[in-house]
């Protein structure tokens, strides 16, 4: 079973640029999760999709941050324009259903350096 | 909010020593998730768990839920090399998402 893939893999760019990332989740898996790992702390959950309908988005700054699921398959993230403390990695994971006590299962990530 | 911390937040330990991280909710939790970060890696699901009190066993890790649902620990017996890494606990935050707590990092000295 393929895993959850995204890219890239790295990115540099300048503050107050633009950026997106890409995920593809596994086949089959409804719910989407984006997450921001900052260093030396655990993963914060920014957005949550069920399909390609927004369950959660609480945590997500979205004067800045965007992000869709337009066919309920794979996911893109934008952040426009950057900051410095936008630099983490940005995990994106899937689970077969949404709700409590489903397993999440993440990609490698996208570590992003804002400059 | 809801809040989840993990204690300690390092730990160093000689090769064959026993470890253990507790993971501490300000609410009480539906179940908990354990996930295992390997340096430079993303979190592997390890566990979860569901019962008061419930004990689960994988070869030398033993993860506990606390009898009042609002704590848990993970356990690992003689440290290899091989259990570098991050490891969280996650619980339930409202129906749908987890709440990730501040992670404990372990390096184990050869």
């Amino acid at each position: 079973e393929a895993g959850v893939a995204q890219s890239p893999r790295y990115k540099i760019i300048e503050k107050r640029q633009s950026v997106a990332f890409w995920c593809n989740p596994i086949s089959g898996h409804a719910t989407l999760y984006w997450y921001q790992q900052i260093l030396g702390q655990g993963p914060k959950l920014l957005i949550q999709f069920q399909n390609n309908g927004v369950v959660d988005d609480s945590q997500l700054p979205k004067d800045r941050f965007s992000a869709e699921r337009l066919k309920g398959v794979d996911s893109t993230l934008k952040i426009q324009p950057a900051k410095l403390e936008d630099s983490a990695v940005y995990l994106c994971a899937s689970s077969l259903v949404p709700g409590s006590g489903e397993t999440q299962y993440f990609g490698p990530g996208t570590r992003l350096l804002v400059l | 909010g809801q809040q989840v911390m993990q204690i300690p937040q390092y730990q160093h330990v000689q090769e064959g020593e026993d470890f253990t991280t507790y993971c501490n909710s300000s609410t009480t939790l539906s179940n908990i998730q354990w996930y295992k970060q390997r340096p430079g890696g993303h979190p592997v699901f390890l566990i979860q768990l569901v019962k008061s009190g419930e004990v689960k066993k994988q070869k030398r890790l033993t993860f506990q839920f606390g009898e009042a649902k609002k704590n848990s620990s993970l356990h690992i017996t003689a440290t290899q090399t091989t259990d570098v890494g991050t490891y969280f606990c996650a619980g339930p935050s409202g129906t749908y998402k987890y709440i990730f707590g501040t992670g404990t990092r372990l390096k184990v000295l050869a």
